[in-house]
C-alpha cells in the first residue's frame, strides 16, 4: 500500500520561497511519476509538474516555469517541490501524488500541505 | 495546452439515482482520461481511468464511456457516500489539465 506523507503547513511572506516535501513508502518510488497538484481555496485543481525519480528530469506547467522546482532524493524516497517568488495567489493546498501501475497520472495522494502567503 | 470542460458544474440527485457527468477535451486525448472524487478537506481520490479501469477499492457502480474528446462518468445507484465533487483529468500530454469540477449534491 503506497503512503505519501507531506510536510506541515507553512506561512510565507510575499516574495519568499517555500519547499514542501513528500515522503513515499510502500511502492515502487524510483519508477513512479510523482506529481504536484495545487488547489486554491474553493477552486479547482492545477497540475504543477511531475518527476520520475529514476530519470530525474521533471516536467513543469508552463505557467509556473521558472518559479517551481521539483526534485527527488532516491536515497530517502522523498520528493520536494520548491516554489519561488511567492504571491498571494500562491495560497493553496499543495498535494503530491504518485502514479499507479501503467497509468501515468496521479493515483495515490498525500494528505496535502497548506501554504499561506500573507504579509 | 489541452483544455478540459466539465458539465454540469453542479447536479442534484437522490440516493439510488443514476448520474452522468461529462468532460470534453479541446483536442483528441484517446482514452487518456481519469476521474477523481474529492470530499471537503480531503485529497482527491482516483476512481477510474482509461477505458474503465477501476482504481483499488472503487465500487463497480462507477463506469465511464467515451474516447477522443467526449467522455462521461456514470454513477449507478447513488449511495450516500457518493455525494462529493468530481474532477476529470487528461494525461495525454503535459500539462496534465483538470476539468473545473462537478459538485454532486443530495436532492
Amino acid at each position: 500500500q503506497v503512503q505519501l506523507v507531506q510536510s506541515g503547513a507553512e506561512v510565507k511572506k510575499p516574495g519568499s520561497s517555500v519547499k514542501v516535501s513528500c515522503n513515499c513508502s510502500g511502492g515502487s518510488f524510483a519508477n513512479s511519476a510523482v506529481s504536484w497538484v495545487r488547489q486554491t481555496p474553493g477552486q479547482g485543481l492545477e497540475w504543477m509538474g511531475s518527476i520520475i525519480p529514476v530519470y530525474g528530469s521533471p516536467s513543469y506547467a508552463q505557467k509556473l516555469q521558472g518559479r517551481v522546482t521539483i526534485t527527488a532524493d532516491k536515497s530517502t524516497t522523498a520528493v520536494f517541490m520548491e516554489l519561488d517568488s511567492l504571491t498571494f495567489d500562491d495560497t493553496a493546498i499543495y498535494f503530491c501524488a504518485t502514479s499507479g501501475g501503467w497509468w501515468p497520472g496521479p493515483a495515490d495522494w498525500g494528505q496535502g500541505t497548506l501554504v499561506t502567503v500573507s504579509s | 495546452d489541452i483544455q478540459m470542460t466539465q458539465s454540469p458544474s453542479s447536479v442534484s440527485a437522490s440516493v439510488g439515482d443514476r448520474v452522468t457527468i461529462t468532460c470534453r477535451a479541446s483536442q483528441n486525448i484517446n482514452q487518456w482520461l481519469a476521474w477523481y472524487q474529492q470530499k471537503p478537506g480531503k485529497a482527491p481520490r482516483l476512481l477510474i481511468y482509461g477505458a474503465g479501469t477501476l482504481h483499488s477499492g472503487v465500487p463497480s457502480r462507477f463506469s465511464v464511456t467515451g474516447s477522443g474528446t467526449d467522455f462521461s462518468l456514470i454513477i449507478n445507484s447513488l449511495q450516500p457516500e457518493d455525494f462529493a465533487t468530481y474532477f476529470c483529468q487528461q494525461v495525454n500530454s503535459f500539462p496534465y489539465s483538470f476539468g473545473q469540477g462537478t459538485k454532486l449534491e443530495i436532492k
